[in-house]
Order: C-alpha cells, then sequence, then structure tokens
C-alpha cells in the first residue's frame, strides 16, 4: 500500500523557516515528486517538483528562490525547506507522486499523503 | 500561464442523476494533459482521471472524462452519495502546472 506522510509543520513567524518532510514506503520511490498547498478554505496550487534523481527540479512563481525541494532515495524521504516565510504561505503542504511525461510541469498527480499544516504568523 | 475556469461553481444535484462538470482553458492544453481530482472535506485530494480520459486505478466507471483543447468535461453517470465532494481540474502541459477553482457537487 502507498503511504505518503508528512512531517514538519506548525506555527513559524513571518520571515522564518521551516523543513517538511514526507516519508513514502509501499512503493518503488525512484519516481518524480510535487509538493501542493491548500491555503484555508480555498484551492489547490503547485508548488514544486524534483526528478527521480533529484537532479532537476521546478517551482511555481510564488515560492522561486524562497522554497527549495530535495529528496534522499536512501531514506525514500522529500523535502521541501520553506525560507522568508509570508503570511500568503500559510496553508496545508500535500507531497505526491508525479506522474507521466509532463512531470516537469508537475504531472499528474497519483497518491497524496494527508497533508501538514503550516501557519506563518505573528 | 494556463488559467482554468470551472464551472458551475456550485451544482445542485440529487443521487441517481447525471453530473457534467466543465473545465475551461485560457490556451490549449498540450497532448490532452489534463487531470481530475476529487476532495472531499478533511481529505487529501484524489486522482480520477488523467490524459483528460483515463480513469485512475479503482475509480468506477461511473466516472468519464472527455475534451481536449481548452474544453474538458468530467461526468458522473448516477451520483452516489459519496460523490458529493469538491472537484478540481488540473492541467500539466506547460508551465506552471495550474488548478482550476474547484466546483462544489452538493447534494439537492
Amino acid at each position: 500500500e502507498v503511504q505518503l506522510l508528512e512531517s514538519g509543520g506548525g506555527l513559524v513567524q513571518p520571515g522564518g523557516s521551516l523543513r517538511l518532510s514526507c516519508a513514502a514506503s509501499g512503493f518503488n520511490f525512484y519516481l518524480a515528486m510535487s509538493w501542493v498547498r491548500q491555503a484555508p478554505g480555498k484551492g489547490l496550487e503547485w508548488v514544486s517538483v524534483i526528478s527521480n534523481n533529484g537532479g532537476t527540479t521546478y517551482y511555481a512563481d510564488s515560492v522561486e528562490g524562497r522554497f527549495t525541494i530535495s529528496r534522499d532515495n536512501s531514506k525514500n524521504t522529500l523535502y521541501v525547506q520553506m525560507n522568508s516565510l509570508r503570511a500568503e504561505d500559510t496553508a496545508v503542504y500535500y507531497c505526491a507522486t508525479s506522474r507521466g511525461s509532463g512531470w516537469v510541469h508537475g504531472g499528474y498527480l497519483e497518491s497524496w499523503g494527508q497533508g501538514t499544516l503550516v501557519t506563518v504568523s505573528s | 500561464e494556463i488559467v482554468l475556469t470551472q464551472s458551475p461553481g456550485t451544482l445542485s444535484l440529487s443521487p441517481g442523476e447525471r453530473a457534467t462538470l466543465s473545465c475551461r482553458a485560457s490556451q490549449s492544453v498540450s497532448s490532452s494533459s489534463l487531470a481530475w481530482y476529487q476532495q472531499k472535506p478533511g481529505q487529501a485530494p484524489r486522482l480520477l482521471m488523467y490524459g483528460a480520459s483515463s480513469r485512475a486505478t479503482g475509480i468506477p466507471d461511473r466516472f468519464s472524462g472527455s475534451g481536449s483543447g481548452t474544453d474538458f468535461t468530467l461526468s458522473i453517470s448516477r451520483l452516489e452519495p459519496e460523490d458529493f465532494a469538491v472537484y478540481y481540474c488540473q492541467q500539466y502541459g506547460s508551465s506552471p502546472g495550474s488548478f482550476g477553482q474547484g466546483t462544489k457537487l452538493e447534494i439537492k
């Protein structure tokens, strides 16, 4: 059974940093992976994608230069380092498997974790 | 950036009825790189369709997708109680990938 378990969310002050993790199990982790977020009561926003070997990354304009996606395939774990956080980054952050030839644009998101809430507030 | 506009915003139907949800793109979506997701309150989204018309694993055949270019449709042939949720379309054919704003399917 595919399992994706996010962790690391919490309350952080504007300008602060946070690192989220996503532990994967039950499948071959050598896939492109994405982070997607959802602000409270709002829709979905794709954030970032990383290739299966970690060599290629893409970001939404809203987080470019502030967020860094990475992975450790030896630990089956995906990360996102979030710096210079803003109130508008407040959201539930989901990790998901990115499938299809369009993975560079996020791909279609086949399996999802349950999400971790990040709140940016003073 | 491709903007996806979903309509209607809210759809009120009864179990057993047919639902038709629309997703219109501001530019042509390449290679029919269009997916649909279902999200229930407090849950993560679930993939329903990809490539515009391919059902994801385990999705009942009452769900079907169609369309190409800029106009896409998700149809649910006979609504079951568990189908009432929010539905999102997503394009992954060009950067940045983007989602529609969602259609809420509610019980009439």
